[in-house]
């Protein structure tokens, strides 16, 4: 049972380009979950999706970012017109969904570098 | 609560000697709370998980310690090894519905073998 996979795992952006992020969650994980951490810091929450649903986009700034996990294939973050500020690590973790309180599975991160 | 920007706090200690991380959460009304370890270059990993109707629970070499009453965490690590070496950050599930995770700062704990 494969993990939480996300590609690529390095991407390197000028500024203005765009930068698409993919995670694919754990088999039979309906949840997926977009963190962004920057160097020394902890995971910032940016987005929960179910299939097909954005449930909660609280921590995803409202210009440029968007997410989607589509009823088949992988979850994809999109940011559009990448800044320096951009530069990150970006993880994606999924859940069962099952409970209602669950831990999260991670994958091993995109890092993300804007030129 | 949301990490805020600050370089991480350090945890040095020597091989075979008992580990101590400190973590304060900041929703009283959390009802889950979970240790993670990041090593360099992957994704957090699950360590050990409490429930707020519990104090203490332990696990291999592991123990979390809860205090609601002054909304305070700590992971307790035995025998450390070089292994062990990592970021260690506390989680928290606030009970407002839905399962968005909520990491603090976190702890880079160092092992001198």
């Amino acid at each position: 049972n494969a993990g939480v996979m996300q590609n690529p795992r390095h991407l390197v952006r000028r500024r203005g380009q765009e930068a698409r992020l993919r995670c694919s969650p754990m088999k039979g994980h309906s949840h997926v979950y977009w963190y962004r951490q920057l160097p020394e810091e902890g995971l910032k929450f940016m987005v929960y999706l179910q299939k097909e649903n954005i449930i909660d986009e609280s921590g995803m700034p409202k210009e440029r970012f968007s997410a989607e996990f589509p009823k088949e294939g992988p979850s994809i973050l999109r940011i559009q017109q990448v800044v320096r500020g951009d530069s990150a690590a970006y993880f994606c973790a999924s859940s069962p969904g099952t409970g209602v309180l669950e831990k999260l599975f991670f994958g091993s991160g995109t890092q993300l570098s804007v030129l | 609560g949301e990490s805020v920007g600050l370089h991480l706090p350090t945890l040095s200690v020597q091989e075979g000697d008992n580990s101590i991380i400190n973590c304060a959460y900041s929703n009283s009304a959390s009802d889950y709370f979970i240790w993670y370890k990041q090593e360099s270059g992957k994704g957090p990993q699950f360590i050990i998980d409490i429930r707020s109707n519990m104090d203490k629970r332990q696990g291999q070499r592991v123990t979390v310690l809860l205090n609601k009453t002054v909304k305070h965490l700590s992971l307790q690590i035995a025998a450390t090894q070089p292994g062990d070496s990592a970021v260690y950050f506390c989680a928290e599930i606030p009970n407002t519905g839905g399962f968005k995770t909520i990491f603090g700062a976190g702890t880079r704990l160092f092992v001198k073998a």
